[in-house]
């Protein structure tokens, strides 16, 4: 383990379906990251939280909504969602960027 | 707009060998650079971060360099095993503090062959 938890670490849902990735870290970092990892596509920042409060948006489409109730855990709500969302979500945490980041292992997501 | 590439896009090698990857970047304005490990269908494993203003860095089997101004880092990995085999990924950070966001490559997809 990293520190950086996600759960859970598979999910199946239907396009109709509303669903939540959970993301906690242990290490007293004061940024959140999600990440999207598509197949053959760099991975992609979504959403980035310092502080709990969002400070970057990558034009992601509102079916993607995120929620940083506190420093240590992050949510990504997920509603009417396409097949082509289907991909690794991956969560992220850091302290100042002077000492990198960590990450989770991941939610696959499979959208049907 | 900063762009990350990685290459090879694979590489297959016997066990024992010596390797190197390269990573290049289009914009030497970076925080630092860091080398991530990632096994199939798992998250990322840190394995080395670069700052700035550092020509390298070292952990076990592994050396990292950077040279911003050409736009260029390398991972070296020394007498490669077959635990090795897994994809690996540069990433830049773009600005300091909690803010930065990281501009990741496509990654090198190693195997090693016992």
């Amino acid at each position: 383990e990293t520190g950086v938890t996600q759960t859970p670490r598979h999910l199946v849902m239907g396009m109709t379906n509303k669903k939540s990735l959970k993301c906690e870290q242990h290490l007293g970092h004061n940024a959140m990251y999600w990440y999207k990892q598509s197949a053959k596509k760099p991975l992609e920042l979504m959403f980035v939280y310092s502080l709990e409060e969002r400070v970057e948006n990558n034009s992601v489409p509102s079916r993607f909504s995120p929620e940083c109730p506190n420093s240590s855990h992050l949510f990504l709500h997920l509603h009417t969602l396409q097949p082509e969302d289907s991909a690794l979500y991956l969560c992220a945490s850091s302290q100042d960027v002077d000492y990198g980041y960590t990450f989770g292992s991941g939610t696959r997501l499979t959208v049907v | 707009k900063q762009e990350v590439t990685q290459i090879p896009a694979a590489l297959s090698v016997p066990e024992g060998e010596n390797l190197v990857l390269n990573c290049s970047f289009t914009d030497s304005a970076i925080y630092n650079l860091q080398w991530f490990r990632q096994d199939p269908g798992k998250g990322l494993t840190s394995l080395l971060l670069i700052q700035s203003s550092q020509r390298e860095q070292t952990s076990g089997r592994l050396n990292a360099s950077l040279d911003k101004s050409s736009g260029r880092s390398t991972l070296y990995i020394a007498a490669s095993q077959p635990g090795d085999s897994a994809t690996y990924l540069c990433a830049v950070s773009l600005t300091g503090g909690s803010q930065g966001n990281l501009i990741f490559g496509k990654g090198t997809k190693l195997s090693v062959k016992p």
